[in-house]
């Protein structure tokens, strides 16, 4: 199962593109790459996931190397309630095991 | 609104006592997964089922016990309650188990243990 590491936190403000990066350098290759996203108190929710390449949707875009060992989540101009921990999982093609990390803490200021 | 139903949305109880979890899942969706999170712990991965079955045990405690019923409901069971135990506790569904999950979550039910 990928472990994967972020940063733990980012300050960003609104209107801007925000970029979080993910390394998962041990990724096998039925390994998917997810993304959650998750506000205090409540359930985390599933923003986009990818094998690789790129992936858009209308929340994000993930970006990820043709060697998998990262990927970027991308969130075009985000607002205040973009303030929340985004999760990058490593997800195993057969069992599916959901391993969270620790999560980058985002913060978009005014 | 996931679709996912856990119950009760809060829980106060004492140290050394027993308490059930419900978790109903998203129509159709056969896994379930069950999550811990505490303020210094972050998401732990529990345990999880999928169409009645055990597939994956994560870091629960012996204390803890999970099953599936037919009906694809679930339940977690904590007992011998301590203080550590308090938490938020998540119950996710998915259709499937696979590298492309998408998993739904609940909204939790905030343990107390006093």
């Amino acid at each position: 199962l990928a472990k994967t590491t972020q940063p733990i936190s980012m300050d960003s403000y609104e209107g801007q593109e925000v970029n979080i990066t993910c390394s998962h350098n041990n990724i096998a290759t039925n390994d998917y790459i997810t993304w959650y996203q998750q506000f205090p108190s409540q359930g985390p929710r599933f923003i986009i996931q990818g094998y690789k390449t790129k992936v858009t949707n209308e929340v994000a875009s993930l970006f990820i190397p043709a060697d998998r060992k990262s990927s970027t989540l991308s969130l075009p101009r985000v607002s205040l309630s973009d303030t929340a921990v985004y999760y990058c999982l490593g997800v195993e093609n057969q069992g599916g095991k959901l391993i969270f990390g620790q999560g980058t803490e985002l913060s978009v200021k005014p | 609104d996931s679709g996912v139903t856990q119950t009760p949305k809060h829980l106060i109880t004492a140290t050394g006592q027993r308490v059930t979890l419900r978790c109903s899942p998203r129509s159709g969706d056969l896994s379930v997964y069950w999550y811990q999170q505490s303020l210094d712990q972050g998401l732990q991965f529990l345990i999880q089922y999928y169409n009645g079955e055990e597939r994956a045990k994560g870091n629960i405690l012996e204390r803890f016990s999970a099953q599936q019923f037919p009906d694809l409901h679930s339940e977690l069971n904590l007992s011998s309650l301590e203080l550590g135990d308090s938490a938020l506790y998540f119950c996710a569904s998915s259709v499937v188990t696979g590298g492309n999950t998408e998993a739904f979550f609940g909204q939790g039910t905030r343990l107390t243990v006093v």
